[in-house]
């Protein structure tokens, strides 16, 4: 296994438009997060799935976004009606029971025109 | 979430000299885990720190899980130009519903040969 993947890696869209990404966590990981990033910043949560569970929501997630873990496995975010102001690295990140650590993906880059 | 300050803000410093940096908080967090992220990357774990007092040493990294539980600190020992990037603190209070890190604002780290 070669870690957290995430597809597209890179995302350009116009703004009204909407956007779906993917997220494969490690293969052992019931726990699946979903984080944005914005120049300057640290991640910030957006919302947490244990196995297709969605456990906990974050303010910053709006009503254009959805996730959704419908096996357990892989997971989708999904951001409808895009602004300019979700222009944002989306980040995903997994952990097991066994262990509180977090671990990353290499994200998605999402540029909204 | 509960903001990390983390300092200082960015670091210049020569190949070969050692490197400090902390983050502080004013809730306690139950882990203490420490990333480095190269640019359009995701966040790569570090070194994590599950007990207060803990000292924990990955290579050339030294990181520890302050008393108080509201602080921590990395060191590099004789850096060389691969440690360039950001460096990231996070914790995790491990809520009753979930495990969203709140991480600090990073430290922005030059090594020059």
């Amino acid at each position: 296994d070669t870690g957290v993947s995430q597809d597209p890696r890179h995302k350009i869209t116009k703004r009204g438009q909407n956007v779906t990404f993917r997220c494969d966590p490690i293969s052992e990981h019931n726990r699946l997060y979903w984080y944005r990033q914005t120049l300057g910043q640290g991640p910030e949560f957006l919302t947490y799935f244990q196995n297709e569970a969605q456990l906990e929501k974050s303010r910053l997630l709006s009503d254009r976004f959805s996730a959704e873990r419908p096996k357990g496995s892989f997971s989708t975010l999904e951001i409808q009606r895009t602004e300019q102001g979700d222009s944002a690295m989306y980040l995903c990140a997994s952990s097991s029971d066994r262990q509180e650590t977090q671990y990353f993906g290499p994200g998605t880059r999402l540029l909204v025109l | 979430g509960q903001q990390l300050n983390q300092s200082p803000q960015s670091m210049f410093i020569q190949e070969g000299e050692d490197v400090s940096m902390n983050c502080t908080s004013s809730s306690i967090f139950n882990t203490w885990l420490w990333y480095k992220q190269d640019p359009g990357e995701g966040p790569v774990l570090l070194i994590a720190l599950y007990k207060a007092g803990e000292l924990t040493s990955n290579g050339r990294l030294t990181a520890q899980f302050g008393i108080t539980r509201k602080d921590s600190f990395l060191n590099i020992s004789a850096s060389i130009p691969s440690d360039v990037g950001i460096y990231f603190c996070a914790g995790d209070q491990t809520s009753n519903s979930g495990y969203a890190l709140n991480f600090g604002k990073g430290t922005s780290l030059l090594v020059t040969p």
